[in-house]
């Protein structure tokens, strides 16, 4: 199975200063058509986990601009240009080019 | 809107059953894979199965394989998931998500699942 690590555990930030969480793969992401299965999800306190970003870098629907990803191969990056209240959480990055799915063990998102 | 809900948790005895369903709205359900994905208290995501279009391609977590059974009724825009002879390490909230290929773009409340004596 690929292993997901995510750094660093909890990142304590203030509000409007940004926020970066890595996330690196035990081997390669990149499919055999080509395309990434990286994406984050984000988890606020008390909800479901909900898609930020697929394939790296694509936003999914009705998300923030100040949220983007980067990435290749086995090292990713998940930034908040911004940090918001409403950005409190867990954010966790998941493969799926390989099965099983697997995630990573999440990064806090706090304010200090 | 699309929509997913979970029900059928509940606190059922080491070694009992449960069937989680999901109901699905505001898309074309039978057009697209499904997932379980489960989350213990205060730990992260684990998936734990997903199925196909048409319910002829099945996977699963390896610690669940033998025991829980992942399937679907498109007619009814229903995801299920039978699950048996149920471990204490089984206790979870367990989400239904749509997707399984790709990625996990929507996904439902969460129906929670506890194991105990």
């Amino acid at each position: 199975d690929i292993v997901m690590t995510q750094t660093p555990l909890s990142s304590p930030v203030t509000l409007g200063q940004p926020a970066s969480i890595s996330c690196r793969s035990s081997q390669s992401l990149v499919h055999s058509d080509g395309n990434t299965y990286l994406s984050w999800l984000q988890q606020r306190p008390g909800q479901p986990p909900r898609l930020l970003i697929y394939k790296i870098s694509n936003r999914f629907s009705g998300v923030p601009d100040r949220f983007s990803g980067s990435g290749a191969g086995t090292d990713f990056t998940l930034q908040i240009s911004r940090v918001e209240a409403e950005d409190v959480g867990v954010y966790y990055c998941m493969q799926a080019t390989q099965p099983p799915l697997t995630f990573g063990g999440g990064t806090k998102v706090e304010i200090k | 809107e699309v929509q997913l809900v979970e029900s059928g948790g509940g606190l059922v005895q080491p070694g009992g059953s449960l069937r989680l369903s999901c109901a699905a709205s505001g898309f074309t359900f039978s057009h697209y894979w499904m997932s379980w994905v489960r989350q213990a208290p205060g730990k992260g995501l684990e998936w734990v199965a997903n199925i196909n279009q048409d319910g002829s391609e099945k996977h699963y977590v390896d610690s669940v394989k033998g025991r829980f059974t992942i399937s679907r009724d498109n007619a009814k825009n229903s995801l299920f998931m039978q699950v048996n002879s149920l471990r204490a390490e089984d206790t979870a909230v367990y989400y239904c998500a749509r997707g399984g290929t790709q990625q996990l773009e929507t996904w439902g409340q969460g129906t929670l699942v506890t194991v105990s004596s």
